[in-house]
């Protein structure tokens, strides 16, 4: 298992430009989550989704989409880059399970965006 | 809304001293509660989690006592070695919602032979 990959690992943008963060799993996992870090102000969640074709908002979703077409695939796309989303980018997935029982979160090693 | 506050680090430490990490958390309901340890250039991982109130989490000699009373979720280890450097963070979830994870800002652990 090669767990949840992130591409690309670093990351230069002009203001204005867009592109997508991929991110991919293959642990089946049924939850996947985008988050970005920021000094000081720890992980912040952008978009969540809890299946295939479902997604819904975080946090901070302002400036980002995301799709969800299969379960293994789970992209992030700046559609017009800012200098405010210089930032580092994780992944993560999860299993559903019972209720009651929880379903640890496994993260990618990151995506490194600078804005200029 | 809910929240997780951690002490300001960095925190420095000679080697076989003993580590205490503050985490304190505002939340309505049952959340659950997760130490998540970041080691230079890697992702996030799960150190150690606990359920519900006066569980306690331990992996790798860290302990942290989940206490209702004082919503509190405190990081400890008897005995820190140097590889032990790294960045932790506190963070709840609500009830299920495990893909939703909110996090302390980080406590960046410095630990000198």
């Amino acid at each position: 298992n090669a767990g949840v990959t992130q591409t690309p690992k670093f990351q230069v943008l002009k203001t204005g430009q867009s592109m997508t963060l991929q991110c991919a799993q293959d642990m089946n996992h049924e939850y996947m989550s985008w988050y970005r870090q920021d000094p000081g102000m720890g992980l912040r969640l952008i978009h969540y989704s809890v299946g295939a074709g479902i997604t819904d908002q975080g946090e901070v979703p302002n400036g980002y989409n995301v799709s969800r077409s299969t379960t293994e695939d789970f992209p992030l796309r700046l559609l017009s880059a800012a200098p405010s989303q210089t930032s580092v980018y994780f992944c993560a997935s999860s299993s559903r399970r019972g209720r009651g029982a929880y379903n640890e979160q496994f993260f990618g090693p990151g995506t490194r965006l600078t804005v200029l | 809304g809910n929240s997780v506050t951690q002490m300001e680090g960095p925190v420095t430490l000679s080697e076989e001293a003993f580590l205490t990490i503050n985490c304190t958390y505002t939340a309505t309901g049952y959340p659950s509660l997760f130490w998540y340890v970041q080691y230079p250039g890697e992702g996030l991982q799960l150190l150690l989690k606990a359920t519900k109130a006066d569980d306690k989490g331990s992996n790798k000699g860290f302990e942290a006592t989940y206490r209702k009373e004082t919503t509190s979720f405190h990081l400890e280890k008897g005995s820190v070695q140097v590889s032990d450097s790294a960045v932790y963070f506190c963070a709840l979830s609500e009830g299920d919602s495990s893909y939703k994870l909110i996090f302390g800002s980080g406590t960046r652990l410095l630990v000198r032979p």
